[in-house]
């Protein structure tokens, strides 16, 4: 595969149940980003690893919790969510975090918190 | 302060006909600037980025963007629309002192491309 990829394309899930997104980039970039795309609403960046290392976190409730094992995988692990969480969900990934902010952009995952 | 502004959220034309997706920007700092595009159900891929060069760049698809310090503007062009076109676009800025960059998207703009 190449490019960045996200698993599932399509979560349903309840307000008490567990579950986590995974993204996978086969770029060899050494920065990851979680976004969240609602309707009507700009782009969020919530969280931003380079190097595997947090570096940035956009006051984003701790029912989101983000996870990078090594600079290809980024998780976001989901508990306790509420409806308003519905939204789309895109990985991205870049060379580096310091410099030109080119990004390469997964297909995102649809999340509907019911 | 770091902003960016779309100035139409919807954008319908004919096709091959021109297309003017504009862009204002606000940045404390020398920007880089970027489109990228969101098919349905698509991520986002990237059009074409600014990065204090040529003032004129061009991107993927047949389109290109100015960038005017004076108007701190950056409008998406594209001389005839392609059915393919219909798509929402979206115009990012970048900056920040030394190594941090701080990334803002803009709200989007819809392009509705009619035969």
């Amino acid at each position: 595969e190449t490019g960045v990829t996200q698993t599932p394309r399509h979560l349903v899930m309840g307000m008490t149940n567990k579950k986590s997104l995974k993204c996978e980039q086969h770029l060899g970039h050494n920065a990851m980003y979680w976004y969240k795309q609602s309707a009507k609403k700009p782009l969020e960046l919530m969280f931003v690893y380079s190097l595997e290392e947090r570096v940035e976190n956009n006051s984003v409730p701790s029912r989101f919790s983000p996870e990078c094992p090594n600079s290809s995988h980024l998780f976001l692990h989901l508990h306790t969510l509420q409806p308003e969480d519905s939204a789309l969900y895109l990985c991205a990934s870049s060379q580096d975090r310091g410099r030109v902010f080119e990004q390469y952009f997964g297909p995102g995952t649809r999340l509907t918190v019911t | 302060a770091q902003s960016v502004t779309q100035l139409d959220s919807h954008v319908s034309v004919s096709e091959g006909t021109p297309v003017l997706l504009r862009c204002n920007y606000s940045s404390s700092y020398s920007p880089s600037l970027f489109w990228y595009v969101q098919h349905p159900n698509k991520g986002l891929q990237l059009l074409l980025k600014y990065t204090s060069a040529a003032t004129l760049v061009k991107g993927i698809n047949g389109f290109e963007a100015e960038f005017k310090k004076s108007e701190t503007s950056f409008h998406l062009t594209k001389p005839s629309a392609h059915m393919s076109d219909a798509a929402e676009y979206f115009c990012v800025v970048s900056d920040g002192p030394g190594g941090y960059q701080k990334v803002t998207f803009g709200t989007g703009t819809k392009l509705q491309v009619i035969p």
